[in-house]
């Protein structure tokens, strides 16, 4: 069975800096994109960043753009969001997400989430 | 940018009705990329249909998806009880941003 737990979230100050973790289990995890979407409160899905496989290469939407960064360590199935300078408007639950795939060639969609973590940024 | 847009922005009907959700792109997406998905409160959003009308593992066959170029379709065809829930259209592009979501149909009980 595939799970994805987030943890890492919490309280934070503006300008501060935190770091979310989503494990992984139940398929083999270095064979697949993942991805970290949000949800602000009460308002609609924000895709945020995506990784390949392999880590080597990445994605951000520009709102996050220079302020996080997603990475991945396959030998312990694990993803990470690491954010830095985060802002009132960085406040939501955040959801990791495996990138839906058939035969090896990827649907550009999600088929599992996580049940997501929540980040507030407040003084 | 593809920006899309979902309508109507509530849909109001009972169990048992037909319910059709409408997704539009401003620019043309690839029907491989275009993909439904259900979200219920307080959790994680469910991929209902991929590639625009294929449905996912274990979605009831109530649910369907049609539409290319830049106009989408989801339709319920008789609501249950369990189906009242925000449904998003999410597109994905090889442009930035890879990944795009509508702003939600919430479809609720009448």
């Amino acid at each position: 069975e595939v799970q994805l737990l987030e943890s890492g979230g919490g309280l934070v100050q503006p300008g501060g800096s935190l770091r979310l973790s989503c494990a992984a289990s139940g398929f083999t995890f270095s064979s697949y994109a993942m991805s970290w979407v949000r949800q602000a409160p009460g308002k609609g899905l924000e895709w945020v960043s995506a990784i390949s496989g392999s880590g080597g290469s990445t994605y951000y939407a520009d709102s996050v753009k220079g302020r996080f960064t997603i990475s991945r360590d396959n030998s312990k199935n694990t993803l990470y969001l690491q954010m830095n300078s985060l802002r009132a408007e960085d406040t939501a639950v955040y959801y990791c997400a495996k990138v839906y795939m058939i035969a090896a060639a990827g649907t550009g969609s999600f088929d599992y989430w996580g049940q997501g973590t929540l980040v507030t940024v407040s003084s | 940018e593809i920006v899309l847009t979902q309508s109507p922005g509530t849909l109001s009907l009972s169990p048992g009705e037909r319910a059709t959700l409408s997704c539009r792109a401003s620019q043309s997406v690839s029907s491989s990329y275009l993909a439904w998905y259900q979200q219920k409160p307080g959790q994680a959003p469910r991929l209902l249909i991929y590639g625009a009308s294929s449905r996912a593992t274990g979605i009831p066959d109530r649910f369907s998806g049609s539409g290319s170029g830049t106009d989408f379709t989801l339709t319920i065809s008789r609501l249950e009880p369990e189906d009242f829930a925000v449904y998003y259209c999410q597109q994905y592009g090889s442009s930035p941003p890879l990944f795009t979501f509508g702003p939600g149909t919430k479809v609720d009980i009448k």
